[in-house]
């Protein structure tokens, strides 16, 4: 389940579930869209990115989805693997303005 | 084709010392940002440089830091007579900018510690 921790809030799941970790962005005029992982002690990994024009776009497990109606942007991977856990956090970015980072999500993969 | 690099990884300054954090962006790439990381925290952005350009500086703090991009070498942050609260992970990205693509490609990061 999902819990809001001291900081970071955390989604627990089943290794072998779908993971769907929700951001809302603040910009209603952003036009591209980045999620990254962040594993601990390293940098953000792009993961998968989307544009304003699109409202869904699929990767290797993973599949971003675009609200632009209530500005949600929503990751899901599915079979969520061991591997997979981490910090994600979604960006927006307004016609090449600086990226406004979400505070992140913590995805715990239980065995 | 290396990605971008930060040194050094690790830095452990005394109250009132300087602290210079480098990035190298990716062959190729002209444009570098810096981010902060407090623990349990979202990446806060900096600043964004071009090489020997500042484009904008609205999330460095007005004293003690700066940063610069020359036209030879890497771009280096600096901060001057550090504060414990100073104390945090500080990432670079690069980014190509061509284009239609923003996407940012970060580093490892540079955790400082002040003591």
């Amino acid at each position: 389940g999902e819990s809001v921790g001291l900081h970071l809030p955390t989604l627990s799941v089943q290794e072998g579930d779908n993971s769907i970790i929700n951001c809302a962005y603040s910009n209603s005029a952003s036009d591209y869209f980045i999620w990254y992982k962040q594993e601990s002690g390293k940098g953000p990994q792009f993961i998968i990115d989307i544009r304003s024009n699109m409202d869904k776009r699929q990767g290797q497990r993973v599949t971003v989805l675009l609200n632009k109606t209530v500005k949600h942007l929503s990751l899901q991977i599915a079979a969520t693997q061991p591997g997979d856990s981490a910090v994600y956090f979604c960006a927006e970015n307004n016609y090449g303005q600086n990226f406004v980072f979400g505070p992140g999500t913590r995805l715990s993969v239980l065995p | 084709n290396a990605g971008v690099m930060q040194n050094p990884r690790h830095l452990v300054r005394r109250r009132g010392q300087e602290a210079r954090l480098r990035c190298s962006p990716m062959k190729g790439h002209s444009h570098v940002y810096w981010y902060r990381q407090l623990p349990e925290e979202g990446l806060k952005f900096m600043v964004y440089l071009q090489k020997e350009n500042i484009i904008d500086e609205s999330g460095m703090p007005k004293e003690r830091f700066s940063a610069e991009f020359p036209k030879e070498g890497p771009s280096i942050l600096r901060i001057q007579q550090v504060v414990r609260g100073d104390s945090a992970a500080y990432f670079c990205a690069s980014s190509p900018r061509l284009a239609g693509d923003y996407e940012q490609y970060f580093g490892p990061g540079t955790r400082l510690t002040v003591t």
